[in-house]
């Protein structure tokens, strides 16, 4: 089992959709959560952290759910430049982050 | 702040060859990483230094990776001889704490092409 995971996708939306990605990952002891962003060709990036709390940043929503081991990312109304792959990200047992093989986003006019 | 640089952005080599990647990290930032991205497997870390000195190599592939960080301000990725499994973009990190709870900032990656 990998130690996140993601759904590739890609998801289609149209401009202005709600859109909601999902990840699990395995190691109970991680401390640390993030989502980055990756353009095409280019470095990953990152988003916003992830807390226990929950955090919004703008039209950016992220939860996380310890119990389950669930971490989860909103975006509302997209933008066509939302158009990105969405990386999960997790502390492993290191304390090193582990990266989750990513969620492709189209936003389409 | 310049961010942190790699060189050289891309490599054609042929197999059998030396490849050198390097890395700048940002000035102050005491942990580095190098992580290699394939559409197969995503991205993985292959070692990480703080203040300079190895402290995981396990995700390094096998003998012919080899990393180096002689100071604060450059490390180098050494693939010798380099093979055509071995292309991938090559990704360098460095991040101010070795807790990672600021995340990393990373390099605009070497495209690197094994022939």
């Amino acid at each position: 089992r990998k130690e996140v995971e993601q759904d590739p996708g890609p998801f289609n939306v149209p401009e202005g959709a709600t859109v909601a990605f999902n990840c699990t990952y395995s190691n109970s002891a991680s401390q640390s959560f993030f989502w980055y962003r990756q353009d095409c060709r280019k470095e990953p990036k990152l988003l916003m952290s992830v807390y226990s709390s929950g955090n919004e940043d703008g039209r950016f929503t992220a939860q996380l759910n310890r119990a389950s081991q669930y971490i989860s990312l909103l975006i509302r109304d997209s933008k066509l430049s939302d158009s990105a792959t969405y990386l999960c990200v997790v502390t492993n047992a290191g304390n090193m982050l582990t990266f989750g093989g990513g969620t492709r986003l189209m936003v389409k006019p | 702040d310049a961010g942190v640089i790699q060189s050289p952005r891309h490599e054609v080599t042929e197999m059998g060859q030396e490849v050198t990647l390097r890395c700048k990290p940002i000035s102050g930032h005491n942990s580095l990483f190098w992580y290699r991205q394939t559409m197969m497997r995503g991205l993985e870390l292959l070692i990480y230094f703080n203040n300079n000195v190895p402290i995981d190599d396990s995700g390094m592939p096998e003998d012919r990776f080899s990393a180096k960080m002689p100071n604060a301000s450059f490390s180098t990725l050494k693939i010798q001889p380099s093979e055509p499994r071995d292309s991938a973009v090559y990704f360098c990190a460095s991040s101010s704490r070795p807790d990672s709870s600021y995340g990393y900032t990373f390099g605009s990656g070497t495209r690197l092409t094994v022939v």
